[in-house]
């Protein structure tokens, strides 16, 4: 596997349901985010991980709920979610800088759906 | 508010002729800046960035450059593909690798 790697690619969830979404990265990066892009509207940080540290949590529900066990892997948990939830959710990962360049690398994304 | 703003949805272009797509932002903080190009079902791709020290980045048939003092930067692709259709985002960071996305530009190029 190269690159950052997601799954499920696609989830239909009902509201009661708890379900976990994967993603991996094989760069060699030490900062990992979770984005949300709803339907035309510009993809939303929710989450920073910085050296398996959560540094940014940008005002989520906390019916989502992330977790970074190591530099390499990033879930984000979710449960009781609402139809308005329903996505794409990306992962993304980088190496941390405080100056230079910020690239961020993307996964292909999970389609969630909230029935 | 949107601090970064694409304000076009949709550009339309010939193959072989420039595409250029345009960002505005309004936060003068912002020191660095990236275009995303996405296909559907894929992720974005980092396609090209550009420090707000410099007023023009090359790499191939793309070139961004920035004016500072309009808060304005555009793509430019010369010549344009029909591999080159997709949604190109706009995208600014400060400090703290924070990305803030524009809402995208469909391009489609016309063979």
């Amino acid at each position: 596997e190269t690159g950052v790697t997601q799954t499920p690619r696609h989830l239909v969830m009902g509201m009661t349901n708890k379900k976990s979404l994967k993603c991996e990265q094989h760069l060699g990066h030490n900062a990992m985010y979770w984005y949300k892009q709803s339907a035309k509207k510009p993809l939303e940080l929710m989450f920073v991980y910085n050296f398996k540290e959560q540094t940014e949590n940008n005002s989520v529900p906390s019916r989502f709920s992330p977790e970074c066990p190591n530099s390499s892997h990033l879930f984000l948990h979710l449960h009781t979610l609402q139809p308005e939830d329903s996505a794409l959710y990306l992962c993304a990962s980088s190496q941390w800088m405080t100056s230079g360049t910020y690239e961020q690398y993307f996964g292909p994304g999970t389609r969630l759906t909230v029935t | 508010d949107q601090q970064v703003k694409q304000n076009s949805p949709s550009l339309s272009v010939q193959e072989g002729r420039i595409s250029i797509l345009n960002c505005d932002y309004t936060n003068s903080m912002f020191d660095y800046f990236l275009w995303y190009k996405k296909y559907p079902a894929e992720g974005p791709t980092f396609l090209i960035s550009i420090s707000s020290i410099k007023d023009k980045n090359e790499d191939g048939r793309f070139t961004v450059f920035l004016n500072k003092s309009a808060k304005h930067l555009s793509l430019h692709i010369v010549p344009s593909q029909p591999g080159d259709s997709a949604v190109y985002f706009c995208a600014a960071i400060q400090y703290g690798n924070k990305l803030v996305f524009g809402a995208g530009t469909i391009l489609r190029v016309k063979s």
